[in-house]
């Protein structure tokens, strides 16, 4: 069975400042972890995957994320935060294997609300 | 990419009643997906829709309930039946195209 945990539900940071939204992962197989973000009454947009290439993966508006196998984590950052990077952040996991199709089968983490101050 | 198109945006419904969701994709793709994402919870896949077969449903969702349809390779429909409070809730569609999951942007279900 694969599980997500994001461990801080509520986020706030200055303009300007590091952003880091934390996220743990459970397994059995090899999985692909992604990103995405959701604005207010938007859809959810992917910011970034891993499928086990590179383990530090760039998406965009400046995020990063690294796949850290040994401490079953998969971290967003992004170094310096914007106004417009307010929104609510989801980390997934999808396994293959668990699925039966191409595609897996998704599993979102809780969510994290990340709040930009001016 | 994919570009999702999902009708109605928004909808007020009477206990009992019955709602039927649109997905439109502007391009063929096999494998749609239907989630929920209820009032401050994460998202929950309802079932998957393969077009030309049965839809596969999750553990705790059932087709009397929440009947899709797959007409083609551009577009689905959820239908939420004898809905009750309890369905008031998120409905998004989703599709698998390159090794990646794009979303609509959602329906949103109150439930009187």
């Amino acid at each position: 069975a694969q599980s997500v945990t994001q461990l801080d539900s509520h986020v706030s940071v200055s303009e300007g400042t590091p952003v880091l939204l934390r996220c743990n992962y459970s397994s059995s197989y090899s999985p692909s972890l992604f990103w995405y973000v959701q604005h207010p009454n938007k859809g959810l947009q992917l910011l970034l995957k891993y499928t086990s290439a590179a383990t530090l993966v760039k998406g965009i508006n400046g995020f990063e994320a690294e796949f850290k196998k040994s401490e079953t984590s998969f971290h967003l950052t992004k170094p310096s935060a914007h106004m417009s990077d307010a929104a609510e952040y989801f980390c997934v996991v999808s396994d293959p294997n668990a699925g039966g199709t191409s595609y897996g089968k998704l599993t979102f983490g809780q969510g994290t609300i990340l709040t930009v101050h001016p | 990419s994919a570009v999702i198109s999902q009708k109605p945006s928004r909808d007020i419904c009477q206990r009992g009643t019955s709602l039927t969701i649109q997905c439109q994709v502007d391009s063929q793709v096999t494998m749609m997906f239907w989630y929920r994402q209820q009032p401050g919870q994460s998202l929950t896949l309802i079932a998957t829709a393969n077009q030309g077969s049965e839809a596969t449903y999750e553990s705790g969702f059932v087709i009397d309930k929440f009947p899709i349809s797959r007409p083609n390779l551009t577009f689905s429909t959820l239908t939420v039946s004898n809905m009750s409070p309890e369905d008031s809730s998120i409905y998004l569609c989703s599709v698998g195209a390159g090794g990646i999951q794009y979303f609509g942007a959602g329906t949103r279900l109150s439930v009187l």
